[in-house]
C-alpha cells in the first residue's frame, strides 16, 4: 500500500533563517506531488506542485521554492523565513497521468506546524 | 474556472443530531467530487468521493450525492457524534489541480 511521510511535525525557526521540509512517497511511481499551506483557520493555498522528477511549478510567488530531486522526494525549502511563512504545511500526492487526475484523490501526509519567531 | 463554494462555519451540533454541511461548485467538465476532513492537528483525509452524476458517495456514516442539475454535493451523517469534531473539505477534481472550497468546521457537543 501506498504511504506518505513528512517531516519534522513541529518546527520552530527564526526569522531569516533557512527552511528544508521532506516528503516522501513509497509505495507508488511517479506520482504528481504537491505542497500546501494553511494559515490558521483558513483554507488550503496550493504553493508547489510537481508532474515528475525536476518539474516544478508554482501557484504562487513567495519566498519559497520546491524541488523534486527524486521520483517520490518533494522538498520545500527557503533560504530566508519571514514571519508571514508561519503556518501548518501539507503535502500531498496523487496518481499521475492527465485525464486520471480528475477522479483521483489527493492523499495527505501529517503534516509540519511551522512557527516563526 | 472551477471554484468550490462551501457554508460557512462553525457549525456546532449536540451529539445524535443531523449534520448538512452545504457544498456548491462551477466547473467546465464532469469532474469527480470529493469530500475530505482533517482532525485537529492532522493532515486531510479522503471521507468519500463520487465520480459522476447521481452518484453517491458514503463512508462512516457520511453521505453526499452528485446533483449535476444543482451543481451540489452537500454532506450529511444522520447522527453524529462528539468524534467527528474536524474541519471538512469539499473539493473538485482537476485534470493536476483539484478545486477545494475553504472547509467547514463542526463541532458536537456531548
Amino acid at each position: 500500500s501506498q504511504t506518505i511521510h513528512q517531516w519534522p511535525a513541529t518546527l520552530v525557526q527564526p526569522v531569516g533563517s533557512p527552511l528544508s521540509l521532506e516528503c516522501t512517497v513509497e509505495g507508488t511511481s511517479n506520482p504528481n506531488l504537491y505542497w500546501y499551506r494553511q494559515a490558521a483557520g483558513r483554507g488550503l493555498q496550493l504553493l508547489f506542485y510537481s508532474v515528475g522528477i525536476g518539474q516544478i511549478s508554482s501557484e504562487v510567488p513567495q519566498n519559497l521554492s520546491a524541488s523534486r530531486p527524486q521520483d517520490r522526494q518533494f522538498i520545500l525549502s527557503s533560504k530566508k523565513l519571514l514571519l508571514s511563512d508561519s503556518g501548518f504545511y501539507l503535502c500531498a500526492w496523487s496518481v499521475s497521468g492527465q485525464g486520471a487526475n480528475s477522479n483521483q484523490p489527493q492523499h495527505f501526509g501529517d503534516g509540519t506546524r511551522l512557527s516563526i519567531l | 474556472g472551477d471554484s468550490v463554494t462551501q457554508m460557512e462555519g462553525p457549525v456546532t451540533l449536540s451529539e445524535e443530531a443531523f449534520l448538512t454541511i452545504n457544498c456548491t461548485y462551477t466547473a467546465t467538465g464532469y469532474p469527480s467530487l470529493f469530500w475530505y476532513v482533517q482532525y485537529p492537528g492532522e493532515g486531510l483525509q479522503l471521507l468519500l468521493k463520487a465520480t459522476k452524476a447521481d452518484d453517491k458517495g458514503s463512508n462512516k456514516g457520511f453521505e453526499a450525492t452528485y446533483r449535476k442539475e444543482t451543481t451540489s454535493f452537500h454532506l450529511e451523517k444522520g447522527s453524529v457524534q462528539v468524534s467527528d469534531s474536524a474541519v471538512y473539505f469539499c473539493a473538485l477534481g482537476g485534470s493536476y489541480i483539484p478545486t477545494f472550497g475553504r472547509g467547514t468546521s463542526l463541532i458536537v457537543h456531548p
